[in-house]
């Protein structure tokens, strides 16, 4: 079945640092994928999200580009800043039968010190 | 532009007590869900409605009840509390069930079963 797989964290960097946080997934469809962010104490919001390969979705400074051919959507920011710090979550969504699924990736938490 | 508000955001219970956990969205979305939040086990899927009148089960649906009266509201009922229902639930929404359409998820209810 589909699946999807994030690296573990926590990760820790210093601010300004490069940031990379890996997501493969497995799907015998098309899905469309999405990158959320939790902030403490929040719910999830959207970060991201591209719905063919190839797509690069992209916003406040993050990245991420639907490579079909690694089966990859990997999120990647420039520069990170202190109020990055959340936990970021890779999920893909798709038909199963007539109903849609959504799978969630376990999370990756992000710490950037000052 | 309130978008998905859950009600109340944090509550104690006692084992075998029950209650509702309140989701409204003023979005006009067809698609809600609940989803519990576990350390180490990422979001999970309790019960989904794709409209009014339509409800459908998750990955975790035993002990938990919905229905969906209109399309606004989306309440979330415990039948007898129990310790394994501890945990943080989100509600979340989105326009339709299109695989590509984003989630837009409410704060959270932290929930412990004493």
């Amino acid at each position: 079945g589909d699946s999807v797989t994030q690296m573990e964290g926590p990760v820790t960097l210093s601010e300004e640092a490069f940031l990379t946080i890996n997501c493969t997934y497995t799907a015998t469809g098309y899905p469309s994928l999405f990158w959320y962010v939790q902030y403490p104490g929040e719910g999830l919001q959207l970060l991201l999200k591209a719905t063919k390969a190839d797509d690069k979705g992209s916003n406040k400074g993050f990245e991420a580009t639907y490579r079909k051919e690694t089966t990859s959507f990997h999120l990647e920011k420039g520069s990170v800043q202190v109020s990055d710090s959340a936990v970021y979550f890779c999920a893909l969504s798709d038909w199963a039968g007539n109903n849609r699924k959504l799978i969630w990736g376990l999370g990756t938490s992000l710490a950037v010190n000052p | 532009n309130a978008g998905v508000t859950q009600t109340p955001k944090f509550q104690v219970l006692k084992t075998g007590q029950s209650m509702t956990l309140q989701c409204a969205q003023d979005m006009n979305h067809e698609y809600m869900s609940w989803y519990r939040q576990d350390p180490g086990m990422g979001l999970r899927l309790i019960h989904y409605s794709v409209g009014a009148g339509i409800t459908d089960q998750g990955e975790v649906p035993n002990g938990y009840n919905v229905s969906r009266s209109t399309t606004e509201d989306f309440p979330l009922r415990l039948l007898s509390a129990a310790p394994s229902q501890t945990s943080v639930y989100f509600c979340a929404s989105s326009r339709t069930p299109t695989a590509s359409q984003p989630q837009h998820f409410g704060d959270g209810t932290r929930l412990s079963i004493l």
